[in-house]
C-alpha cells in the first residue's frame, strides 16, 4: 500500500513569510508525528497527534510553529514569520497506535529553505 | 534527561567486512530502542526494535542489535556489509510513550 507522503518535497521561502507543510499518513494510522532534521543531526521531535488532537506538542520550538489534523488523517505543519534557522528537513511519520511499541513509518520529508 | 548518543560520526568499512555501530542511551527505566536507516532521498526505515525479552534482536537486511543494560548500549551489527548498506544510521528510544529521541546518526561508507 501507499506509504507516508509529504508535500511539497522542497520549499524555498523568504524570511518572514508563512509556510504550510502537508503530511498524508498511511491509511488507518491513528498516530502522526512531526520531526525536524537539521543538517548532520538526527530527527528532533516536534509534535505527536493521536487522532485529531495533539497528544504531545512539547517539541514545538516556539509559538511560530503550529500543526493541525482536523479530520484525524492529513496533517499540516504551519510556520509563521519564518526565520533562517527554520531551514531543515521536516519529517512526518505515522503509526497504527501510539508511540509505545508501534513502528513509526516515515515520509521522505520536506526540505525547507528560508532565505 | 533522556538522550541517545552515537559516538561515531562516520565509519568506513570494506564490502564484505563486519560492522558494528555504537549506540548509548540515558533513560530512567527499561527503554524501548530502535535502529533506523536513512538512505539519500529516502525516508527513515526501521531496521529493528527492542522492547523486552531476548537481548539480541534480529532485523531486516541481515542486521542485528544487542541490548546491554549494564553498559546502556544497543549496538547494531552486521557480519558482512554490502555496498547498498551505505547510508545514515540512527539509534532512537521511546521517551515514555510520548515521542522518540534520536541520536545524531552515524554515516556509513562502504569501500568496494
Amino acid at each position: 500500500g501507499a506509504g507516508v507522503s509529504q508535500t511539497p518535497s522542497n520549499k524555498v521561502t523568504e524570511k518572514g513569510k508563512y509556510v504550510e507543510l502537508r503530511c498524508d499518513p498511511i491509511s488507518g494510522h491513528t498516530a502522526l508525528y512531526w520531526y525536524r532534521q537539521s543538517l548532520g543531526q538526527g530527527p528532533e521531535f516536534l509534535i505527536y497527534f493521536q487522532g485529531t488532537g495533539a497528544a504531545d506538542d512539547s517539541g514545538l520550538p516556539n509559538d511560530r510553529f503550529f500543526a493541525v489534523r482536523p479530520e484525524g488523517s492529513v496533517s499540516t505543519l504551519k510556520i509563521q514569520r519564518t526565520e533562517r534557522g527554520d531551514s531543515a528537513v521536516y519529517l512526518c511519520a505515522s503509526s497504527y497506535g501510539g508511540p509505545r511499541g508501534d513502528t513509526q513509518y516515515f515520509g521522505p520529508g520536506t526540505r525547507l529553505t528560508v532565505l | 534527561a533522556q538522550s541517545v548518543t552515537q559516538p561515531d560520526i562516520h565509519i568506513t568499512v570494506s564490502e564484505g567486512a563486519s560492522l558494528e555501530l555504537r549506540c548509548n542511551y540515558s533513560y530512567g527505566a527499561t527503554p524501548y530502542l530502535f535502529w533506523y536507516v536513512q538512505s539519500p532521498g529516502q525516508g527513515l526505515q526501521l531496521l529493528l526494535k527492542y522492547f523486552s525479552g531476548d537481548t539480541l534482536v534480529q532485523g531486516i537486511k541481515g542486521f542485528e542489535a544487542e541490548f546491554k543494560r549494564s553498559q546502556s548500549s544497543f549496538n547494531l551489527r552486521k557480519p558482512s556489509v554490502h555496498w547498498s548498506d551505505a547510508a545514515e544510521y540512527f539509534c532512537a528510544l521511546d521517551n515514555y510513550g510520548q515521542n522518540f529521541v534520536f541520536g545524531p546518526g552515524t554515516r556509513l561508507s562502504v569501500l568496494p
